[in-house]
């Protein structure tokens, strides 16, 4: 079964509304969780580090004013993109490391965003 | 940051067909695994192969981790098998950040 977590599976909204992605461990705690993004038929970006309890690491060109994460608890972390624009349409995926399973890293399900 | 060189790029095989997937990295890394990517975007775990051989199926990967290259073997290929498959590599100072590939697309024909 899934280990990793991610909600919603798609989304569309409206330009200038916001919008959270929720991605959750299962069965482990997380303290850390990561954010990646694709585009069509690309390879995945890795956005930001999530820290639990404490901010996130951004990757170089990524605005974190647009793109913010949060990490409440040990086992979710939520990215909220702000101010969506058509740009911003693209599949988000969330991943944590299962310390529990030789470390093995696993994906949530991805989030489909469409802005319109 | 860590470069990660997959070939080929594009594969199309008939089904039955074997193939092999190269993922070759620019320094060492802690974890490689490959991954399977469906229509659906989801990533599946196929490997988690840091070193050796390992077998699941029609699906086996060998890491010589001293030489910093992996390979995906396909055996008997089937229609379902089609998608993007990519490697990463666990590196750097944060424990859990991938570095990915570009990904193999493999198209397989009934």
């Amino acid at each position: 079964g899934a280990v990793v977590s991610q909600h919603p599976s798609r989304v569309i909204c409206k330009s200038g509304t916001s919008v959270k992605i929720e991605c959750r461990s299962l069965d482990f705690q997380a303290t850390t969780m990561f954010w990646y993004r694709q585009f069509p038929k690309k390879s995945l970006m890795l956005m930001a580090t999530s820290n639990e309890g404490s901010k996130a690491t951004y990757e170089q060109g990524v605005e974190k004013d647009k793109f913010l994460i949060n990490h409440a608890s040990l086992t979710l972390s939520t990215l909220t993109v702000t101010s969506a624009h058509p740009e911003d349409s693209s599949f988000y995926i969330c991943s944590a490391r299962h310390p529990g399973s030789g470390n093995t890293i696993y994906f949530g399900e991805g989030s489909w965003l469409t802005v319109v | 940051g860590i470069q990660v060189e997959q070939s080929p790029p594009d594969l199309i095989l008939q089904e039955g067909a074997n193939s092999t997937l190269r993922c070759n990295f620019s320094d060492s890394v802690n974890n490689l695994q490959w991954f399977h990517q469906n229509p659906w975007g989801q990533l599946i775990n196929l490997f988690y192969i840091p070193s050796g051989t390992k077998q699941n199926g029609r699906l086996s990967a060998t890491t010589v981790a001293t030489e910093r290259y992996s390979l995906l073997y396909i055996s008997s290929s089937q229609t379902t098998d089609s998608g993007v498959y990519f490697c990463a590599g666990e590196g750097g100072s944060t424990l859990g950040r991938l570095y990915f590939g570009r990904g193999t697309q493999l198209t397989v024909w009934p």
